[in-house]
């Protein structure tokens, strides 16, 4: 069966700072993996998705993330954050089913 | 282009009675999936359809039900409302089934409050 877990549920960081979000995954099969970003009441966004072309995949608004099979991790990451990125983001993994599973979200924080 | 769009937006009902959400994919999209987001929690996949036939069903009791129309829209209905289903209703679309590397893109959601 395949599971998220993203470690810490609320992330803090200055304006300007790293911002390193968390994500593992559990799949018996090569996984596809997503990040997907939610603002207050709004539906997911894409940011973007791992399919095996690269282990490093870059997304939208500066951010990136990188497949690391031996650790089964896909962390987030942007080098510099911005007051506009405090919002939740959710990872999710979907192998050739029907459906995605997303972990239960991390909230993120940015401090002027 | 327009996106998923879903609607209604909000709405409140009472614990007993009966809910029709709606959806419409982007166009060209054929497969529709639905989603359940509790406050706090992540999305959880309760349908997906693809051509008009159900192709996935999550674990969600047989009060919850859904169809897609010829044109790709779709309706999720729940049956006898319990407090517990009060939550955010996404409905997402993609060009293919779901699933793989098939990119899902979100509605803005109906939120349902039960009472």
């Amino acid at each position: 069966a395949q599971s998220v877990t993203q470690l810490g549920s609320h992330v803090s960081v200055s304006e300007g700072a790293l911002v390193l979000l968390r994500c593992n995954y559990s799949s018996s099969v090569p996984p596809y993996l997503f990040w997907y970003v939610q603002y207050p009441n709004q539906g997911l966004q894409l940011l973007l998705k791992y399919t095996s072309a690269a282990t490093l995949v870059k997304g939208i608004n500066g951010f990136e993330a990188e497949f690391k099979k031996s650790e089964t991790s896909f962390h987030l990451t942007k080098p510099s954050a911005h007051m506009s990125d405090a919002a939740e983001y959710f990872c999710a993994v979907s192998v050739v089913t029907y459906k995605y599973i997303f972990g239960t979200g991390t909230r993120l924080k940015v401090l002027a | 282009d327009a996106g998923v769009t879903q609607s209604p937006t909000h709405l409140i009902k009472t614990r007993g009675q009966h809910v029709t959400l709606r959806c419409s994919p982007i166009s060209g999209h054929k497969s529709v999936s639905w989603y359940q987001q509790v406050l706090g929690q992540g999305p959880q996949f309760i349908f997906q359809y693809y051509e008009k036939e159900e192709r996935g069903r999550g674990n969600f009791p047989d009060r919850f039900s859904a169809r897609q129309f010829p044109n790709y829209s779709s309706e999720l209905n729940v049956n006898a409302l319990l407090l517990g289903d009060s939550a955010l209703y996404l409905c997402a679309s993609s060009l293919g089934p779901t699933g793989g590397q098939n990119t899902i893109y979100f509605g803005e959601g109906s939120w349902l409050t039960v009472v």
